[in-house]
């Protein structure tokens, strides 16, 4: 099966300005997720959606960070206005009810 | 808000030694499941312990789940340098996963 599709790769970008990530889960897969990697660290949870329903975005700084998946499928997280301690990696995963997490490759986000 | 700590946090070994990694949760988890990053790397799943007092084996790995399911323990038997890696311990309830920050694995041939 394909796994979790994630773009861009890397992104490079200087504080203030805007970004999106895209990500394409496994086909099937109702629930996904957003995760944020600061080096050295654990995963974060930043969102995570059933289907196109949010179900947690209690870590999510919504005065910059937004994310949707329309239609349930494919979603976006985009930041505006970008900080430099937001340079880290941007992990989506997905699941089917409560097996365990597939993640995408990941974004390298470096804010300068 | 739920926490897992995870210990220690670097462990350096010759190839050939042990080495476990230690998770513990504040709240009592209804799952755990294990993940390893090799640098550079997305994590990838290991195994997924849901029983109390659970012990499950893959080849040299051996992963246990406490008795009162709020401790997990992975330990490798004699290491290799395809070990390396970061294993991360991510703590289930309620549908919600919280990873802890991970034990980083060196192994020197």
């Amino acid at each position: 099966e394909a796994g979790v599709a994630q773009s861009p790769r890397y992104k490079i970008i200087e504080k203030r300005q805007s970004v999106a990530f895209w990500c394409n889960p496994i086909s099937g897969h109702a629930t996904l997720y957003w995760y944020q990697q600061i080096l050295g660290q654990g995963p974060k949870l930043l969102i995570q959606f059933q289907n196109n329903g949010v179900v947690d975005d209690s870590q999510l700084p919504k005065d910059r960070f937004s994310a949707e998946r329309l239609k349930g499928v494919d979603s976006t997280l985009k930041i505006q206005p970008a900080k430099l301690e937001d340079s880290a990696v941007y992990l989506c995963a997905s699941s089917e009810g409560n097996s365990p997490l597939h993640f995408g490759n990941g974004t390298r986000l470096t804010v300068t | 808000g739920q926490q897992v700590m995870q210990i220690p946090q670097y462990q350096h070994v010759q190839e050939g030694e042990d080495f476990t990694t230690y998770c513990n949760s504040s709240t009592t988890l209804s799952n755990i499941q294990w993940y390893k990053q090799r640098p550079g790397g997305h994590p990838v799943f290991l195994i997924q312990l849901v029983k109390s007092g659970e012990v499950k084996k893959q080849k040299r790995l051996t992963f246990q789940f406490g008795e009162a399911k709020k401790n997990s323990s992975l330990h490798i038997t004699a290491t290799q340098t395809t070990d390396v890696g970061t294993y991360f311990c991510s703590g289930g309830s309620n549908y919600k996963l919280t990873f802890g920050k991970g034990t980083l694995l060196t192994v020197n041939p």
